[in-house]
């Protein structure tokens, strides 16, 4: 069974500031990792995904997550934070063999000016 | 792109109501999915579909039942609702796929209040 862990439920920062949002995923398999962003009053959208490949993973609006193996980690962070990115982050682990997700709990990053 | 729809924002209804939560996709996606987010909990799963007719049970289906008469639509139903049921409901659906990474894509969702 697969199992994630953010630790953070509230993340406070300010604008321009850098960020680091934590997750920790725990499988007995090899697993697929995501990051889905949530703005107020909408669904969830994929802010980038972990496949294979490079362990650093790139969205088109500046964030970026490390997959390491090791540590059984995948956090994600951005250098320069603007108060547009205030919204609600999920971590995720899919099983391929069941195309299930696990989510985290969330991580509230709030964007002050 | 991919579209999901949710018949609801918002619904209000009465503990002990029969409520019906519709979901449509129109990208042809095999596997269907209905969540439930509460705050402090995150998203789990209640039921999923791969397939017409097809479902399975996710994490917590205890109260609710699903329907899947079409590729494109996929049915929560409460049978009685409940007061413990008030949550956002959240539905997704995915390609089955052959690079198997199942990125799975949103609805708006539906904020269900039972009173």
């Amino acid at each position: 069974a697969q199992s994630v862990t953010q630790l953070d439920s509230q993340v406070p920062v300010f604008e321009e500031a850098p960020v680091e949002l934590r997750c920790n995923y725990s499988s007995s398999v090899s697993v697929y990792l995501f990051w889905y962003v949530q703005y107020p009053n909408q669904g969830l959208q994929l802010l980038l995904k972990y496949l294979s490949g490079s362990t650093l993973v790139e969205s088109i609006n500046g964030f970026e997550a490390e997959f390491n193996k090791s540590q059984t980690s995948f956090h994600l962070r951005k250098p320069s934070v603007h108060i547009s990115d205030t919204a609600e982050y999920f971590c995720a682990v899919s099983d391929p063999r069941t195309y299930k997700y696990i989510f985290g709990t969330g991580t509230r990053l709030k964007v002050l000016a | 792109d991919v579209k999901v729809t949710q018949s609801s924002r918002y619904l209000v209804k009465r503990t002990g109501e029969k409520v019906f939560l519709e979901c449509v996709q129109d990208m042809d996606h095999e596997n269907m999915f209905w969540y439930r987010q509460d705050p402090g909990l995150g998203l789990r799963l209640i039921y999923f579909s791969y397939d017409v007719k097809m479902k399975e049970k996710g994490d917590i289906p205890e109260g609710y039942s699903v329907s899947r008469e079409k590729k494109e639509r996929f049915s929560l139903i409460l049978e009685s609702a409940s007061t413990n049921q008030t949550s956002m409901y959240l539905c997704a659906s995915s390609f089955l796929g052959t690079s198997g990474s199942n990125e799975q894509f949103f609805g708006p969702g539906t904020r269900l209040t039972v009173l």
